[in-house]
């Protein structure tokens, strides 16, 4: 069954410096997402990306954060100068040919630790 | 008001069970409903889409109620492999696929 990677699985960085979390979506799937989550919080969306564009942002994903779609499988988040308040679980999903309606499916996730 | 809220339990059942989770979403103009399963620190993972007619998946039944937007997961017959957290998952209103998460409902089924 067809699945979405994330690497690294565990990434430790330094406050300021720079991450680039990467994700291989499912290959005929049009439509990438980013969420993170917070130890004991809730699952929360950052951003959605469709035709090498991002389609909607939440607060959250502020001048820190980019996405990309470099080539035709990889997708990444960039994270400029990290904060304290960055470590989370990291989760890349794409979903098919309806945004609204197709599932979403989630990779295994980055744990970024920030010291 | 939280746009899904859903009581985190934990609910402890044992063996065999019959275990409800309820959910409610603030943002009337919602178009799709999902139960999510995530294990300790694992990725979320879908369990059901949930229609308006309601559905049934095996030991799993969902239901929504769009004027009360409520939404409903019933386990019947619960496993000891159902131990996890129940994730309700609603689609916002933006028409860009962006997924709202509740909190999650936290079951822990007992021998």
């Amino acid at each position: 069954e067809p699945e979405v990677t994330q690497t690294p699985s565990h990434q430790v960085t330094q406050m300021g410096q720079e991450v680039i979390l990467r994700c291989v979506p499912i290959s005929n799937h049009l439509y990438f997402y980013w969420y993170r989550q917070i130890l004991g919080q809730k699952v929360e969306f950052l951003v959605s990306f469709y035709n090498n564009e991002i389609s909607e942002k939440s607060e959250i994903f502020d001048d820190q954060f980019s996405v990309e779609r470099p080539d035709g499988s990889n997708f990444t988040l960039k994270i400029r100068s990290t904060k304290l308040e960055d470590s989370a679980m990291y989760f890349c999903a794409s979903s098919g040919l309806n945004r609204i309606t197709d599932t979403q499916y989630f990779g295994p996730g980055t744990r970024l630790t920030v010291l | 008001r939280k746009e899904v809220e859903q009581d985190p339990g934990p609910f402890n059942v044992p063996e065999g069970a019959t275990v409800a989770f309820n959910c409610t979403y603030s943002n009337s103009a919602s178009q799709s409903f999902f139960w999510y399963r995530q294990d300790c620190r694992k990725e979320p993972k879908l369990l059901m889409s949930v229609y308006s007619s309601g559905n049934e998946d095996g030991r799993f039944t969902a239901q929504l109620n769009r004027a009360s937007q409520y939404i409903s997961l019933l386990i019947r017959d619960s496993k000891l492999s159902d131990s996890a957290t129940y994730l309700c998952v609603v689609s916002g209103s933006s028409n860009t696929g962006k997924l709202i998460f509740g909190q999650g409902t936290t079951l822990q089924v007992k021998p």
